[in-house]
């Protein structure tokens, strides 16, 4: 079975604090996604990565950075947390293999 | 880009009933998955079908690449198929990223 880990179920972190998820997939993809939904608006790409150390912005990248060190594993990165960062955070993994893309269990983040 | 609808937005079901789920896309599609998201919100793979129909179990899925649409049906549903149901597309030349419908919330009622 394709495993895509993420680091926290929940998160609560303060405005204007630098904040990580990760996200380990265990298939040797090559591609890795970071998704947030939020009500009304549904799933917005906000980074992907189709290889180590490349990325590619998405539709929604602003207050946000990636890194991808190491193929099985993809971190995203607020800079700087604010309020309207608030949200379910997905990250998921695709390549050769089983087909389609595998998602994480999710992080709900709150930015208090 | 490429443009996902998904309806019914919205859909009330008394156990055992059946129904369609439908999913159109406005351009040409490498791939298409159907998810299932379950109450801690994880998405949960139910096809890979970029073509053709499928089956697993009391669910089933088709898709007409031609012409621009999928559908999910549920036979005898059950409570636990509630959640949120979503299409997401694929283009190779997108750089295989994945563009989502806006779901349909499906509620069964026992």
């Amino acid at each position: 079975d394709v495993k895509v880990t993420q680091s926290s179920r929940y998160l609560v972190k303060r405005t204007g604090e630098k904040v990580f998820l990760e996200c380990v997939q265990d298939m040797d993809h090559e591609n890795m996604f970071w998704y947030r939904q939020d009500p009304g608006l549904g799933l917005r790409l906000i980074y992907f990565s189709y290889d180590v150390k490349m990325k590619e912005k998405g539709d929604i990248p602003e207050g946000y950075s990636v890194s991808r060190e190491k193929k099985e594993r993809f971190s995203l990165i607020l800079e700087s947390a604010s309020t309207n960062q608030t949200s379910m955070y997905l990250c998921a993994s695709s390549g050769a293999g089983i087909p389609g893309a595998f998602f994480g269990q999710g992080t709900r983040l709150t930015v208090v | 880009g490429i443009q996902v609808e998904q309806s019914p937005p919205d859909l009330i079901l008394q156990e055992g009933a059946n129904s369609t789920l439908r999913c159109n896309f406005s351009d040409s599609v490498n791939n298409l998955q159907w998810f299932h998201q379950n109450p801690w919100g994880q998405l949960i793979n139910l096809f890979y079908i970029p073509s053709g129909t499928k089956q697993n179990g009391r669910l089933s899925a088709t898709t007409v690449a031609t012409e621009r649409y999928s559908l999910l049906y549920i036979s005898s549903s059950q409570t636990t198929d509630s959640g949120v149901y979503f299409c997401a597309v694929e283009r190779r030349a997108a750089g295989n990223k994945l563009t989502f419908g806006g779901g349909t919330r499906v509620l069964v009622k026992p």
